[in-house]
């Protein structure tokens, strides 16, 4: 079935860097773009990055500019998220997730749909 | 970058009719999707285009759009509708790829 599985929880010091994995199966990787996301405790929905399906144009969220790098490795399917000089703020689930779009009526809709199981950052001294 | 405005909470009686808005300078250009969050689990994809219904969303999920304003309408909630609810739409103010969520709506069910 169509599914993301992320890499499991990570615990990083301040001014340390995470890199979290995002595994694609069932469906043509190399077709999609994919969205990074995340939730800090209690919060809501923040979404952080987004890579072409060739890997070679990213955009990230003004707020993560300079501080996040998205890649992708189309052999093994797999999307990462490095985000780096970490803070205890930045402690949060992180989610893939693949794009999706459709033109109806001469509108574009996108939506993200599957997304990974999350991961957990806790960033502490 | 743009902003979508939902209500932070709402409650709705069991059976009942609830409507969550996502307002937006951005939903004047794009269609909205919304997502559906249990504590505890990823967000999941309930409705998105111009009211479209993934397979396994039951039909007393449906989505609206007029203006500014994306509407998502649970038609005779049921127990299991308790959760979180947030918008996301392109960001029509940037020139690049960019995508902005609502604040979320979390809905009690009565």
């Amino acid at each position: 079935q169509v599914q993301l599985v992320q890499s499991g929880a990570e615990v990083k010091k301040p001014g340390a860097s995470v890199k979290i994995s995002c595994k694609a199966s069932g469906f043509s990787f190399r077709s999609y773009y994919m969205h990074w996301v995340r939730q800090a405790p209690g919060q809501g929905l923040e979404w952080m990055a987004i890579i072409n399906p060739t890997g070679d144009t990213t955009n990230y969220a003004q707020k993560f500019q300079g501080r996040v790098t998205v890649t992708r490795d189309t052999s093994t399917s797999t999307v990462y998220m490095e985000l780096s000089s970490l803070r205890s703020e930045d402690s949060a689930v992180y989610y893939c997730a693949r794009d999706n779009s459709q033109n109806q009526y001469g509108v574009t809709g996108w939506w993200f749909d599957p997304w990974g199981q999350g991961t957990l950052v806790t960033v502490s001294s | 970058s743009s902003e979508l405005t939902q209500d932070p909470a709402l409650s709705v009686a069991l059976g009942q009719t609830v409507r969550i808005t996502c307002q937006g300078d951005s939903l004047r250009f794009y269609y909205a999707s919304w997502y559906q969050q249990r504590p505890g689990q990823a967000p999941i994809i309930v409705i998105y285009g111009k009211s479209n219904r993934p397979s396994g969303i039951p039909d007393r999920f449906s989505g609206s759009n007029s203006g500014n304003t994306a509407s998502l309408t649970i038609t005779g909630v049921q127990a299991e509708d308790e959760a979180d609810y947030y918008c996301n739409s392109r960001d029509s103010s940037s020139s690049h790829l960019n995508w902005v969520f609502g604040g979320g709506t979390k809905l009690t069910v009565l």
